[in-house]
């Protein structure tokens, strides 16, 4: 069974700082991985995707990381804000059936100042 | 929420009414989903559809059905609802292509008592 663990389940940090945040899946074959925020009461928004071959991607402040090999992902927060306090949600989409990704259950991060 | 509409946003109901959630899409994607998401378990595919009455089922299909009779409406059916029905129900879009980037409504927050 294709699965999606992240870690932690939560986390609290305080303003300004760095925090990364972890993904490992099982889901084979690969096809990409996304990174998606939810704030609370709101639909989830993708933040980045990173295919078979990419290791490294930065959309601002957030940067992901992939591990193809050791089915690995990171999110890493740089100079962390208030506004990033949401629920980080790591989806891995299969090669074979774009319509089944597998979402996993979420950090929850807060930024507190 | 990229030209997506969820109503109602809020619904109370009683144990053994059917109740129709309806997702309304202003973008023109071919592919339409809907979700529940519940604390401990993320977010979990019930159904979706790659086009004009073509639907198919997610690993949480049971006690739902969808239809979608234009490309910009897509209608999720709870025929007889039950507690364990209670959840966040959010749909998505996605325009073709295998790197899915979903676009999420707001969600509808359905309570069964």
């Amino acid at each position: 069974k294709n699965q999606v663990e992240q870690s932690p389940q939560s986390l609290i940090i305080l303003e300004g700082k760095n925090c990364t945040l972890q993904c490992n899946y099982t889901v084979s074959p690969f096809s990409n991985l996304r990174w998606y925020k939810q704030d609370t009461g709101r639909g989830p928004v993708s933040l980045t995707i990173m295919t078979f071959s990419e290791n490294t991607k930065s959309n601002g402040r957030y940067t992901a990381t992939l591990d193809a090999d050791t089915k690995q992902s990171s999110l890493h927060i740089t100079a962390s804000q208030l506004s990033d306090s949401a629920s980080y949600i790591c989806v891995v989409t299969p090669a074979t059936n774009a319509g089944k990704s597998t979402f996993g259950d979420g950090t929850t991060l807060t930024v507190k100042p | 929420d990229a030209g997506i509409t969820q109503s109602p946003r809020h619904k109370v109901t009683e144990t053994g009414t059917p109740v129709t959630l309806r997702c309304h899409q202003t973008e023109n994607h071919r592919y339409m989903y809907w979700y529940r998401q519940d604390p401990g378990h993320g977010l979990r595919l019930i159904h979706y559809s790659y086009g004009v009455k073509d639907t198919d089922k997610g690993e949480v299909s049971d006690g739902y059905s969808v239809s979608r009779s234009k490309t910009e409406d897509f209608l999720l059916t709870l025929e007889s609802a039950t507690s364990s029905q209670t959840s966040v129900y959010f749909c998505a879009i996605s325009d073709e292509g295998r790197w899915e980037k979903l676009f999420f409504g707001s969600g509808t927050q359905l309570s069964v008592l």
